[in-house]
């Protein structure tokens, strides 16, 4: 089983639409979550994190964590082409380190 | 406020030579975090570094080794360089680690082992 796992994609949303990723964990002592967002050939950039329960609102994005069901998701609202990349999920182990998924390729269409 | 720098930026190494990248942090950020990432694998960590001490380590081989110093700039070295081992090497800070606190990366090392 792995640590963190993301549908791969593609996942494609309309121009203004919502798009939405998740992201489930094994380890129920993680505390914080992250989500990053890698254009190809980039390096990751932070979105943001998040280690409480419930919502927690950016701009467009939204994340949203249910340690109880072991998954953390990402809400984009009004998508825009320039959404169009790879979003990286991670959860800590520790505080030195971070353990990525995949990623889901997310592809906004005009 | 200056970003994770990391230099440089392109590699390009023969099997069997070692190779230094280096890693200059936010300012003020104490911890840094080297990653591989490679298309199927996907971004693997190499080790973190905190005021000149690795905390952790990941499951790389010893040819893989790091090194923090006094200012917080790091580097990683590899030697006996492997084809396997061409990937993009990406450093991240934090001020103390991943814990609740935002953690930003470098623009990363791309390096190509022929």
């Amino acid at each position: 089983q792995k640590e963190v796992e993301q549908n791969s994609g593609p996942l494609s949303v309309p121009e203004g639409a919502i798009a939405s990723l998740n992201c489930t964990y094994s380890d129920r002592g993680s505390q914080s979550f992250f989500w990053y967002r890698q254009y190809s050939g980039k390096s990751p950039e932070l979105i943001m994190f998040i280690y409480s329960n419930g919502d927690k609102e950016d701009g467009r994005f939204t994340a949203q964590l249910n340690k109880a069901s072991q998954y953390v998701s990402l809400l984009i609202r009004d998508s825009q082409p320039s959404d169009s990349a790879t979003y990286l999920c991670a959860r800590t182990q520790g505080a030195q380190k971070l353990v990525f998924g995949q990623g889901t390729r997310l592809t906004i269409n005009p | 406020k200056a970003g994770v720098t990391q230099t440089p930026r392109y590699l390009i190494k023969t099997r069997g030579q070692q190779v230094t990248l280096s890693c200059s942090p936010i300012s003020g950020h104490r911890s840094v975090s080297w990653y591989q990432q490679t298309p199927g694998q996907g971004l693997q960590f190499l080790f973190e570094y905190f005021s000149e001490t690795q905390r952790n380590k990941g499951n790389f081989p010893g040819r893989f080794s790091g090194r923090q110093f006094s200012n917080s700039r790091s580097e990683m070295n590899v030697s006996t360089l492997e084809l396997g081992d061409s990937a993009l090497y990406l450093c991240a800070s934090s001020q103390q680690g991943w814990m609740n606190t935002e953690a930003f990366f470098g623009q990363g090392t791309r390096l190509t082992v022929v």
